[in-house]
């Protein structure tokens, strides 16, 4: 089972634009939200990442919203650059945690920005 | 820099032999983790070392697989008998159970012809 499903799966974006990536998860006890940017033949770089008891978060150009009554947080990347062609993980956990396996990603968004 | 170093960084091997990689964090963390990559997917996880005690192992591990941690410093992971299913990247990273924040290396690459 999915703990936390991810969309869309792909997005072409121009230059300038808005990228929104989603997520929903089921388990309320996930309680840390981080999202991961990867770039080809590289391993997944923390990019930003919120906790529930805010609603938004803000670095630079990305902004994490987060929706803790309907289980959902979204990525959303400003005025989109080619450089930010990657793909995008998001992922939740529970934290603190006594086990390893306390991180559950999705499955990834491939955002391709076209110049 | 993620403080994560993982070599070797490619490795292709036929069916049936072993292969190691290694993972080197900076020293101040006590929790190491392994996971896997395969195309299109995110990461898995595999394993998880608390200093030099591994304290977790996913279904994921089979008996081939086998990692290390000796006097909580560097990890080795050791897959014997490759088979064409393993080929993935490999992630170790490094983290702290009480903020959550998990930082991975660049990751180790593994064909099996």
């Amino acid at each position: 089972q999915q703990q936390v499903k991810q969309s869309p799966q792909s997005l072409i974006v121009q230059k300038g634009g808005i990228s929104i990536i989603n997520c929903a998860y089921e388990n309320t006890a996930f309680d840390y939200f981080p999202w991961y940017q990867q770039f080809p033949g590289k391993g997944p770089a923390l990019l930003i990442a919120i906790r529930p008891d805010v609603s938004e978060k803000k670095e630079g150009r990305f902004t994490i919203s987060f929706n803790k009554s309907a289980k959902q947080f979204s990525l959303h990347i400003m005025d989109s650059q080619p450089g930010d062609s990657a793909t995008y993980f998001c992922a939740a956990s529970m934290v603190p945690s006594n086990t390893g396996n306390q991180f559950y990603f999705g499955t990834g968004t491939s955002l391709t920005v076209i110049p | 820099d993620t403080g994560v170093s993982q070599n070797p960084r490619h490795k292709i091997t036929k069916r049936g032999q072993n292969v190691t990689f290694r993972c080197d964090p900076i020293s101040e963390h006590n929790r190491l983790y392994w996971y896997r990559q395969t195309l299109g997917q995110g990461p898995e996880f595999l394993t998880y070392f608390q200093n030099e005690a591994q304290l977790e192992k996913s279904r994921l591990l089979s008996d081939r697989f086998s990692a290390e941690r000796p006097k909580g410093s560097f990890s080795t992971l050791e897959i014997q008998r490759t088979e064409q299913g393993d080929s993935a990247m490999y992630l170790c990273a490094r983290g702290y159970s009480t903020t959550g924040e998990l930082f991975f290396g660049e990751g180790s690459r593994l064909t099996v012809l």
